[in-house]
Parts: C-alpha cells; structure tokens; sequence
C-alpha cells in the first residue's frame, strides 16, 4: 500500500469545469511531484516542490496550477483544461529535496476525464 | 523528454520462466531505478542502482549496470502470474537540474 495518498480516485469534468486534485503524504518527505501519464506511455513529469517552494515546472500550460500549501499536502488545480488533458495523474514524493537521486514513491493516481 | 528506451516494449512469458528487460539511456547517470506499475495503479519502486555499482539484488530481482555502454537489465526469476505489470527504468541525470525521468517501458505478461 502506498503512503501517498490522492483523491478523488475519479474526475470527470466538463472544460469549464475548476476542479482540484489533491494529495497528501505523511512520511515526512521536503520533495512532492504532479507526473501526468497517458496510456501506454511513460510518466511525464509536470512540476516539483522542493522544501515547499516550486522547483520545476516542466513547462505545462497556465490551465493547471500547483499549490504546495504546507510540507504534507500538494494540490493541483485545473480550470479550463482540454480533453487531451484526459489522463492518470500521479502525485510523489521523496524524502530530500528534488535533486539528490532519492526514490520517489508513488500514489495510486487520479485518472481525469475532460468532457 | 524521456531519457531511456527500454527492450522489449512488450514480453510474454510463461509462468516459472525468468523474465528480462533492458534499458539504455543516453547522459551520465547518479543512479537508476526500476519501477513496476500495475494496470491503472501508481508505480512502486523496485530497486535503485548508483552509478559504482554494477549489480544488486533484490529477492528475485537482479540488476546489471554498464555505465560505459548507459545500459541496464531487469532479471525477474521465477516469474509469477503477480509479477503481470508494466516495468520502467528511470534515471537522475549527473549533472545541473536533476529530476528522475522514466524510459518507454516494457509490457510483461505472464501466462499462468
């Protein structure tokens, strides 16, 4: 069982839609991830807090926006996505900050439909 | 951009048989790891490999490194009907803005 949890499990969302994924680990790791990954394909990463401040953004459109609100919890808020955002949404985190080649462990993911 | 290309990108293999898989990256690595992913789940790290190492174990799981031709394999001994899952490699680059970036990935089926 993994210790990252994401909710909801489920979305499906019209493209008007705001919507927020939600994560939350409890192992006391500084770094947490949003990866985005269609089927078939490999993880995609999207960005990276690292001791809660963003250190990566891999460039993805405005419509998706990162909140890190404290050590524990990272959230993803979408507003106006396209339905080639459909996707699994994977939420990690590891225990140092982003940059020391640790292991990152994975929640279940949140698998998004846009309508 | 993905950093790895995996070979096979899709094995059938007969229950009890051994299972391998391989990956080639093309910077300097800090490490490599192997994650396994069920259909639909989150990945779950297997094992994590530095760049001084050249094999580790891990129950059934062997790892090789060859730093000098960037490649890896993944041997599953004994596979099992559970050992079913997409397996990706994934390394941290050696230099500047590290972040772990996963290979293509290969589909392993196991036929009971």
């Amino acid at each position: 069982d993994t210790e990252v949890t994401q909710t909801p499990k489920h979305l499906v969302m019209g493209m008007t839609n705001k919507k927020s994924l939600k994560c939350e680990q409890h192992m006391g790791h500084r770094a947490m991830y949003w990866y985005k990954q269609k089927a078939k394909k490999p993880p995609e990463l999207m960005f990276v807090y690292s001791y809660e401040k963003l250190s990566i953004n891999e460039s993805v459109p405005s419509r998706f926006s990162p909140e890190c609100p404290n050590s524990s919890l990272l959230n993803l808020h979408l507003h106006a996505l396209q339905p080639e955002d459909s996707a699994l949404y994977l939420c990690a985190s590891s225990r140092q900050g982003q940059g020391y080649g640790n292991t990152i462990y994975f929640g279940e993911g949140s698998w998004l439909t846009v309508v | 951009s993905q950093q790895g290309e995996e070979d096979p990108q899709a094995l059938s293999i007969q229950e009890g048989e051994n299972a391998t898989m391989n990956c080639s990256y093309k910077t300097s690595i800090n490490n490599l790891q192997w994650y396994r992913q069920n259909s639909g789940r989150g990945l779950v790290h297997l094992i994590l490999i530095r760049s001084n190492e050249r094999e580790k174990h891990s129950g059934r799981l062997r790892v090789t490194l060859d730093t000098s031709k960037k490649s890896s394999s993944l041997l599953i001994t004994a596979s099992r009907a559970a050992d079913t899952a997409s397996y990706f490699c994934a390394t941290y680059p050696n230099f500047g803005n590290e972040k772990l970036t996963f290979g293509t990935g290969t589909r392993l089926t196991i036929i009971p």
